[in-house]
């Protein structure tokens, strides 16, 4: 089965703790992104990358970083999680210059 | 600045009606709209796109009517079922070089069997 697959589903913590999700994908592509969606469902992207270059959104804050073994797979690290990071945090891919991008299920983050 | 934006917020259509979805954007060097289909705990699925050489793309019950000059576009989805209650983005890409999608803020539609 090709996909985009993410883990965990579901994750709850307090203020200050790390967390990291994990998004792998199967379809070959060589591009991968996460995104921001809100309580009111809006998309925000945070990071695209592929093995060349790294595009950060300007706006997402220095806690956040993507971290990459290989093409298929790139994680998102929270340093210090604040109140305003719970969200689902969604991961895509696409091939590179190629705008047709295919999601995960996604991450649902809470912070107490 | 909302690059996109998607109306109605919210539409209620019942089961057989044809529901309309409307987006609009500002940028003019924007060539690829794709629309997205979310579920509840989902992430968002591709359902259909269009490229702004075209005016209509039909897949199934599912239509995009695209107005270059005017900056709009629609979905329209005929026979519209249960199954369709979802929210839908409208998004779009291909200004400046970057291959980045914007997304607007979805319309959530609900069919009434």
């Amino acid at each position: 089965e090709t996909a985009v697959f993410q883990t965990p589903n579901y994750h709850v913590t307090q203020v200050g703790n790390e967390v990291s999700f994990n998004c792998k994908q199967t379809l070959g592509h060589d591009t991968m992104y996460w995104y921001k969606q809100d309580s009111k469902k809006l998309l925000k992207i945070m990071f695209s990358y592929n093995n060349k270059q790294l595009i950060v959104n300007e706006t997402v804050p220095r806690r956040f970083s993507p971290q990459s073994s290989d093409k298929a797979h790139l994680n998102l690290r929270i340093k210090s999680v604040e109140p305003e990071d719970s969200a689902v945090y969604l991961c895509a891919s696409s091939f590179t210059g190629n705008a047709e991008q295919f999601f995960g299920p996604g991450t649902r983050l809470t912070v107490l | 600045q909302q690059q996109v934006r998607q109306s109605p917020q919210s539409l209620t259509v019942w089961e057989g009606e044809t529901a309309i979805l409307n987006c609009s954007y500002e940028d003019s060097t924007f060539n690829y709209f794709p629309w997205y289909q979310q579920f509840p705990g989902e992430g968002p699925a591709l359902l259909i796109s269009i490229r702004s050489v075209s005016d209509k793309k039909e897949d199934g019950r599912f239509t995009i009517f695209f107005n270059k000059r005017e900056k709009k576009l629609s979905l329209h989805i005929t026979d519209s079922q249960p199954g369709d209650s979802a929210t839908y983005f409208c998004a779009a890409s291909g200004s400046s070089g970057s291959w980045q999608l914007i997304f607007g803020s979805g319309t959530q539609l609900t069919v009434m069997p």
